[in-house]
């Protein structure tokens, strides 16, 4: 069982919409993480957050905005998203920035319209 | 260039044969060194990993892997794979500073089990 929770687990917007991905994670870990994963293809890193600041963003368009209200909670805000974003976005946290587990988010599925 | 290695793409066991999963790095310091597997629409779980100490880890659901230092290898392993291992596999590695402590993760391999 995932101690990472990830809502919703399957998600289907317009390119107009607005929406937004959770993430909730209740190990007490120090930093979070937004990873984007296409059908057969590793996870790549989107946003990296530690003490609920952000520490790194790939270079990520802005239709995608992350937000770390506290310590245990991250959020993936959607606007104008275009059906190329359409993929598996994975959540994960680790006990401090430098990486030596992540546990990972079972994800939420997004399609793009 | 720096980089995660799993050569192959796909990889068919019989069930209960032996499974070798390959993953070699190009780094020069020993990163630390895992193996995540996901099943289809889900999440990735950590199977094994390696931080430094002994090279042979175990890890869940009857996994190991064996940390090569002169082959620069931590290639994953288990003795009689069963269907519901069916699943992809992927190597990473962490703590490479020049990456800014990032994880690395390898193509993966797709694993599949005939009865």
């Amino acid at each position: 069982d995932t101690e990472v929770t990830q809502t919703p687990k399957h998600l289907v917007m317009g390119m107009t919409n607005k929406k937004s991905l959770k993430c909730e994670q209740h190990m007490g870990h120090r930093a979070m993480y937004w990873y984007k994963q296409k059908a057969k293809k590793p996870p790549e890193l989107m946003f990296v957050y530690s003490y609920e600041k952000l520490s790194i963003n790939e270079s990520v368009p802005s239709r995608f905005s992350p937000e770390c209200p506290n310590s245990s909670l991250l959020n993936l805000h959607l606007h104008a998203l275009q059906p190329e974003d359409s993929a598996l976005y994975l959540c994960a946290s680790s006990q401090e920035l430098a990486v030596r587990e992540l546990f990972f988010g079972e994800g939420s599925r997004l399609t793009v319209l | 260039a720096q980089s995660v290695t799993q050569p192959d793409i796909h990889i068919t066991v019989s069930e209960g044969a032996s499974l070798e999963l390959r993953c070699n790095y190009s780094y020069g310091a020993t990163p630390y060194l895992f193996w995540y597997v996901q099943s289809p629409g889900q999440g990735l779980q950590l199977l094994l990993k390696y931080f430094s100490g002994d090279t042979l880890v175990q890890g869940i659901k009857g996994f190991e892997a064996e940390f090569k230092r002169s082959q620069s290898s931590f290639n994953l392993r288990k003795p009689s794979v069963h269907w519901s291992d069916a699943a992809e596999y992927f190597c990473a590695v962490g703590g490479i500073m020049e990456y800014g402590n990032k994880l690395v993760f390898g193509a993966g391999t797709i694993l599949r089990v005939k009865s």
